[in-house]
């Protein structure tokens, strides 16, 4: 069970084009889902929490207009990274929380390089 | 300010031998805390997790860490070390804030040699 997926797993776009990423929890409703950037070799640097039909709440530092998060329902998650520019390329990666729960369940990732 | 500290950031072992990663904490007040392994390609997979109770936890893969309150440590150990063992560790816990954000460490790259 706690199983997240995350589509696509690998993109590659134009500069100046928008990517949407998807991140659905498969067989648990999250309430709470965190949206998370990997650069090579380095940690896990939070972009955003998201609760269902609310607004995100994103971290000092980034764009919100840039970095768009939508989370529509108890199971999905969207990260629309628009007008996407070759420093944008990384390593995207979503988790996500059921209610009362104190563990995070984290997706495979999504590989963005922007040409 | 909150805070984990992984001291190594690259470690190498020979396959059989023993290891332990270190993690230490900054916070006000017992966290609760986690290690997470990233092979390469791979997603984040949980290896154990400490919320209370006994201060030895086990996990996967033959790993185990200690929390010790008086040393701010939730270190992580392995008795023999496996080549498929070699990856990117991540020390982590959980703040008390609302929606409860990881604060992780920068990670411990661990190479194992035949």
């Amino acid at each position: 069970g706690a199983v997240v997926s995350q589509h696509p797993s690998r993109v590659i776009c134009k500069s100046g084009t928008s990517v949407k990423i998807e991140c659905r929890s498969l067989d648990f409703q999250a309430t709470t889902m965190f949206w998370y950037r990997q650069f090579p070799k380095k940690s896990l640097m939070l972009m955003a929490t998201s609760n269902e039909g609310s607004k995100a709440t994103y971290e000092q530092g980034v764009e919100k207009d840039k970095f768009l998060i939508n989370h529509a329902s108890l199971t999905l998650s969207t990260l629309t990274v628009t007008s996407a520019h070759p420093e944008d390329s990384s390593f995207y990666i979503c988790s996500a929380r059921p209610p009362s729960f104190d563990e995070q369940f984290f997706g495979p990732g999504t590989r963005l390089t922007v040409l | 300010a909150q805070s984990v500290t992984q001291p190594d950031i690259h470690i190498t072992v020979s396959e059989g031998a023993s290891l332990e990663l270190r993690c230490n904490y900054s916070y006000g007040a017992t966290p609760y805390l986690f290690w997470y392994v990233q092979s390469p390609g791979q997603g984040l997979q949980l290896l154990l997790k400490y919320f209370s109770g006994d201060t030895l936890v086990q996990g996967i893969k033959g790993f185990e860490a200690e929390f010790k309150r008086s040393q701010s440590s939730f270190n992580l150990r392995k008795p023999s070390v496996h080549w498929s063992d070699a990856a990117e560790y991540f020390c982590a816990f959980y703040n008390a804030g609302n929606n409860r954000k990881l604060i992780w460490g920068l990670g411990t790259s661990l190479a194992v040699n035949p």
